[in-house]
């Protein structure tokens, strides 16, 4: 069955250092995955999805993910996080057939000065 | 153009109760999905609803069930609710035929509370 695992419940960085968040996937087939960031009050915004080719994606607000299948990952990574990037990030497959998107359980971002 | 829509922003139910949840997507789309998000986990996939007609179900009992309109509005109804009920309700909406590879955008939520 599909599944996506974030293994970092919370993480914590100073604003300007680098950030890379985790996100490892089960999966048949080749997956399509999503990372969306969630705001306290805020429903869910699409960062960057991948479906096929350059395993590096770009995506809104300076972030990238790299999918690398030997590792059935997808990390998702910025290079400075600034203190509004403080929220909740999930990972996310799609299922086969196209109609469900199976969410990891979130990463929670703290950005401290 | 306004985001998607949900309505109400908070609802407090006690146990036995039924509850009616309602989602306006953006203008154009033609799909919705409901998810369920439970305080501390990841939105979990309820119904995908395409020109009216269910696509996909997730793995929730039949208290749950939910419709779309004509006008491609959707409401999510609970019966019988629970206490692991409360949760925060997601609607999201895609323009095309709502298969995953759309762009999903999201309301802001209803948080459901079951005393």
């Amino acid at each position: 069955a599909q599944s996506v695992t974030q293994p970092d419940i919370h993480i914590t960085v100073s604003e300007g250092a680098s950030l890379e968040l985790r996100c490892n996937y089960s999966y048949g087939a080749t997956p399509y995955l999503f990372w969306y960031v969630q705001s306290p009050g805020q429903g869910l915004q699409l960062l960057l999805k991948y479906f096929s080719g350059d395993t590096l994606v770009q995506g809104i607000k300076g972030f990238e993910a790299e999918f690398k299948r030997s590792q059935s990952s997808f990390n998702l990574r910025k290079p400075s996080v600034h203190w509004s990037d403080a929220a909740e990030y999930f990972c996310a497959v799609l299922v086969t057939g196209g109609f469900k998107t199976i969410f990891g359980a979130g990463t929670r971002l703290f950005v401290k000065a | 153009d306004a985001g998607v829509t949900q309505s109400p922003t908070h609802l407090i139910k006690t146990r036995g109760q039924q509850v009616t949840l309602r989602c306006s997507p953006i203008s154009g789309h033609k799909s919705v999905s409901w998810y369920q998000q439970v305080l501390g986990q990841g939105p979990q996939f309820i119904f995908q609803y395409y020109e009216k007609e269910e696509r996909g179900r997730g793995n929730f009992p039949d208290r749950f069930s939910a419709r779309q309109f004509p006008n491609y509005s959707s409401e999510l109804n609970v019966n019988a609710l629970l206490l692991g009920d409360s949760a925060l309700y997601l609607c999201a909406s895609s323009w095309g035929t709502g298969r995953g590879t759309d762009t999903q955008y999201f309301g802001p939520g209803t948080r459901l509370t079951v005393l």
